[in-house]
């Protein structure tokens, strides 16, 4: 049983389109996140979800929406795909927003050709 | 400048060696510090945490924080090839957000 599970695994798209990238938690975890991860390894926090609510909204452009229809969802839809968007996005959860132990899935390569 | 900076590497060790990774911040609010592991093509999984400053062992793996030179530091003992995999410090101020370090790839060699 996948904790963090996401999908799809890898997105080729051309620049200009919208896609989207689903996340799934099984692990009863109140708290979710987007990371970006470029080709450098540097992670970066996006967004955090507390129980459906926004809590963290990082300098992203409005191109990128979250979206947490419950507590185990959160998905990301991104505007008119950039070059620059190409990289790994990560889906994390943990406990709560106290917790440090995130669990994180295995990652959405993103191409933008 | 970046809130925690980590040294990108290759480190490349012989198997058996101790591997010895490092991360500095700026950021005095951190308390909690953490190592996480990513294999290639896989998401980061939490290896080690500790509190404030002070030294934690698990294992082969040894965690070291030190809050007034804002260091701290992973030791891998008796190194394996499965070893091999981007090691990732991490750290948060109270009920804050999780920030990473750049990752360190460390390569041992059987």
């Amino acid at each position: 049983d996948t904790a963090v599970s996401q999908t799809p695994k890898y997105l080729v798209t051309q620049m200009g389109n919208d896609k989207s990238i689903k996340c799934e938690q099984n692990l009863g975890h109140d708290t979710m996140y987007w990371y970006k991860q470029d080709s450098k390894k540097f992670l970066k926090i996006m967004f955090s979800y507390n129980n459906k609510e926004l809590i963290i909204n990082e300098t992203v452009p409005n191109r990128f929406s979250p979206k947490s229809p419950d507590k185990a969802h959160l998905n990301l839809h991104i505007n008119s795909l950039e070059l620059g968007d190409s990289a790994v996005y990560f889906c994390a959860s943990s406990q709560d927003t106290g917790d440090y132990g995130y669990t994180f899935g295995s990652g959405t390569r993103l191409t933008v050709v | 400048q970046k809130e925690v900076e980590q040294d990108p590497g290759p480190l490349s060790v012989p198997e058996g060696a101790i591997v010895s990774l490092n991360c500095t911040y700026s950021n005095s609010a951190f308390q909690y510090f953490m190592w996480y592991r990513q294999y290639s093509r896989k998401g980061p999984e939490l290896l080690m945490y500790t509190y404030s400053s002070g030294n934690k062992e698990d294992g082969r793996f040894t965690a070291q924080v030190d809050k007034s030179s804002k260091y701290i530091s992973l030791f891998i003992r008796d190194s394996q090839p499965s070893d091999s995999a981007t090691y990732l410090c991490a750290m948060k101020a109270a009920g804050n957000k999780l920030t990473f370090g750049g990752g360190t790839r460390v390569l041992v060699k059987p």
